[in-house]
C-alpha cells in the first residue's frame, strides 16, 4: 500500500505570493489533516477534512485554506505569504479521523518564504 | 485547554543504555495517548498507542506507560542504538477545541552516542 504522498517536497516563494500544496492519502483513508511545523511551535493543527467537508479548523488566519476532493486527495492554499509562513507543512491521513486511529504522515512540503 | 509538556527538548545518552522520555499533560486524562518518531525533514511515524485502562504497552525494545493519576506517560527505549536518534513526540486525544483530534507535544530530541 502506497504511503501518504505530498507534493512538492520543497518550495521557495516570496512574500505576497500564494502557494498550493497537495496531499494524496493512503487508499481508503477518508480523513486528511494538515499541520504546520516550526522549530519553536512544534506541530500546529491547521484543519481536517473528511468526505470533502472541513470538519475541524485550527487557529490560523483565513489566508490558510484547504479542500478535499471526492477521491480524498486534499490541497491546502496559503495566500499573501508572509515570512512567518516558512515551515514544514505536513498532511496526515487516517481511515475516519478518530482519535484512537494512528495517523500516517507524508514527508511534508518544506516552504521557504523570502 | 489541554497542555502537553515533554520533559526536555534534548536527551543525550550512551549506546546500550535505556532512554526514558516523559510526557505530562495538565487537564483531563485522555482515553488514548500516542507516541511518534520523527526524523529530520520527515513526517512523524506512529510507534505506539496506549489506552487509559492499559498501564503498560510493549513493542520490541519500546515500552510505554500511562499513569492517569500523575497525568504522565513514560516512553522507554531499552538497549538504545545510534539509529534510535530522532525526535519523539507524544500526542493526546483532544476533546473539542480547535487543535484537531490529537494534540502533539513539541517533542524530545534523543541522541544516542556510540
Amino acid at each position: 500500500k502506497a504511503g501518504v504522498t505530498q507534493t512538492p517536497r520543497y518550495l521557495i516563494k516570496t512574500r505576497g505570493q500564494q502557494v498550493t500544496l497537495s496531499c494524496s492519502p493512503i487508499s481508503g483513508h477518508r480523513s486528511v489533516s494538515w499541520y504546520q511545523q516550526t522549530p519553536g511551535q512544534g506541530l500546529q493543527f491547521l484543519f481536517e477534512y473528511f468526505s470533502e467537508t472541513q470538519r475541524n479548523k485550527g487557529n490560523f488566519p483565513g489566508r490558510f485554506s484547504g479542500r478535499q476532493f471526492s477521491n480524498s486527495r486534499s490541497e491546502m492554499n496559503v495566500s499573501t505569504l508572509e515570512l512567518g509562513d516558512s515551515a514544514l507543512y505536513l498532511c496526515a491521513s487516517s481511515p475516519t479521523g478518530r482519535s484512537d486511529e494512528k495517523l500516517f504522515f507524508g514527508s511534508g512540503t518544506q516552504l521557504s518564504v523570502l | 485547554s489541554q497542555k502537553i509538556e515533554q520533559n526536555s527538548e534534548a536527551l543525550n545518552i550512551q549506546e546500550g543504555k535505556t532512554a526514558t522520555l516523559t510526557c505530562n499533560y495538565t487537564n483531563y486524562s485522555p482515553a488514548y495517548l500516542q507516541w511518534y518518531r520523527q526524523d529530520p525533514g520527515r513526517g512523524p511515524v506512529f510507534l505506539l498507542l496506549i489506552r487509559e485502562n492499559e498501564k503498560e504497552k510493549r513493542k520490541e525494545r519500546l515500552k510505554v506507560t500511562f499513569d492517569t493519576t500523575l497525568k504522565q506517560s513514560l516512553f522507554h527505549i531499552t538497549a538504545s542504538q545510534p539509529a534510535d536518534s530522532a525526535t519523539y513526540l507524544c500526542a493526546l486525544e483532544n476533546y473539542g477545541g480547535s487543535q484537531g483530534n490529537l494534540i502533539f507535544g513539541k517533542g524530545t530530541k534523543l541522541s544516542v552516542k556510540p
